[in-house]
């Protein structure tokens, strides 16, 4: 079957750095996509990976691994209002996206 | 602001009542999806539309039914539902369905409650 797994929850600091991994099995790969999602919100698009490598954009940065089926999100500088759910999901063989159960992370003063 | 709405935001209905979900796009996009997101589990995907026909259905109770009569648009019906049912219907948008890896713009959801 396929399956994407993320940490539940994570708590972090402000101003300091988190990084939040996801691992994933899927028939076939077109891309790993995260987006992030306020409570009561939309989720919406934060980075697209399909090649292996880092892609950077402002504090926010994609890892990807296609030969270990593994990405993570770096969040530095983190503020307050990174507070939300980040949602990792693999576009499969079919261009349906497979979907992580989310990674609540909590940041503190 | 994404450039999907829906209506309504909240809804609270009980098993016998028949109500609908909308979702508008002002985006330009071809293909449209109705997502199930309940507390601590993956978003479902429960339907997909690609220039107003339907081309994914992962077995759907019938007690929802879908309807997209242009690309901009895009109906969730309800009827006779059950307490389980109660979660966040999210609908989204992308520019083309097959063929590429295209990002999916979402709504803001219907948080529903079925009593």
């Amino acid at each position: 079957g396929q399956n994407i797994d993320q940490p539940t929850e994570m708590t972090a600091t402000e101003g300091a750095i988190v990084q939040i991994n996801c691992t994933y099995q899927t028939s076939g790969f077109n891309g790993l996509f995260w987006y992030q999602q306020h409570a009561g919100e939309a989720p919406t698009f934060l980075s697209y990976n399909v090649l292996d490598g880092l892609e950077e954009k402002g504090r926010f940065s994609s890892f990807l691994s296609r030969s270990k089926g593994y990405s993570y999100l770096l969040l530095k500088e983190l503020q307050m209002k990174d507070s939300a759910s980040y949602l990792c999901a693999v576009m499969d063989s079919n261009y349906q996206l497979i979907w992580g159960a989310g990674t609540k992370l909590i940041i503190k003063p | 602001e994404t450039g999907v709405t829906q209506t309504p935001r909240h809804l609270v209905m009980g098993m016998t009542n028949k109500k609908s979900l909308k979702c508008e796009q002002h985006l330009g996009h071809n293909a449209m999806y109705w997502y199930k997101q309940s507390a601590k589990k993956p978003l479902e995907l429960m339907f997909v539309y690609n220039f107003k026909e339907q081309t994914e259905n992962n077995s759907v109770p019938s007690r929802f039914s879908p309807e997209c009569p242009n690309s901009s648009h895009l109906f969730l019906h309800l009827h006779t539902l059950q307490p389980e049912d109660s979660a966040l219907y999210l609908c989204a948008s992308s520019q083309v369905l097959a063929g590429d890896a295209d990002t999916q713009y979402f709504g803001p959801g219907t948080r529903l409650t079925v009593l």
